[in-house]
């Protein structure tokens, strides 16, 4: 298993471009997050999906959108990317939306916008 | 607005001392307070705890949950420069429609020096 795999690993952007941000896990779980982490302020969900076929936005989903194309991918895109979205992203994955289980993380991609 | 706040920010130690990390929280609908490590990459899951004054153990760690008190602690005994990184407290709480949220605190930075 390769858990849960991001792509790319490192993006630079200038501002007003877009790009998609892609997540896949092969663990068959239900829900799939993602989230940004800024130097000193932990990680902050943006969106997430409970289970294939649902999207519902999280504590920062401004500028973003999210695609939950089937149970294994959930990519995340930046329409007009902007300086203020430089951030490290990552996905995560729980097996069952609604219980209590642990997240399982990706690697991360490390964001720049010019 | 669920909140969670962690202490200290950063925290320095030599090698053998112990340590205690702190957690608190206000969330509506809380579920679980999770403990995850983070080195270079992606967090690492430690302990979840859902029950009051039921301390979980893994060597070295161990945590306990005070849900009257609304915090947690991460006790790291005898730390080895292993030990440093950033140590991530997460509570989830039900968000509506049958899903689950977590929410990070900061962080808590921990150097352990030779």
């Amino acid at each position: 298993n390769a858990g849960v795999t991001q792509t790319p690993k490192f993006q630079v952007l200038k501002t007003g471009q877009s790009m998609t941000l892609q997540c896949a896990q092969d663990m068959n779980h239900n829900s799939m997050y993602w989230y940004r982490q800024d130097p000193g302020m932990g990680l902050r969900l943006i969106y997430y999906s409970a289970s294939e076929g649902t999207t519902d936005k999280g504590e920062v989903p401004n500028g973003y959108n999210v695609s939950r194309l089937n149970k294994r991918e959930f990519s995340l895109r930046l329409e007009s990317a902007a300086p203020s979205q430089t951030s490290v992203y990552f996905c995560a994955s729980t097996p069952k939306g609604g219980v209590s289980y642990e997240q399982y993380f990706g690697p991360g991609t490390r964001l720049t916008v010019t | 607005e669920d909140k969670v706040v962690q202490s200290p920010l950063s925290l320095v130690v030599h090698e053998g001392d112990t340590v205690t990390l702190n957690c608190s929280y206000e969330v509506t609908n809380f579920r679980s307070l999770l403990w995850y490590k983070q080195e270079k990459k992606a967090p690492t899951f430690l302990f979840m705890l859902t029950s009051s004054g039921i301390e979980k153990k893994s060597g070295r760690l161990s945590s306990i949950l005070d849900k009257k008190e609304l915090f947690s602690i991460l006790n790291i005994t005898a730390t080895q420069t292993g030990d440093s990184a950033i140590y991530l407290c997460a509570v989830e709480a039900y968000s509506g429609a049958g899903s689950y949220q977590l929410t990070f605190g900061k962080g808590t930075k921990l150097s352990v020096i030779p």
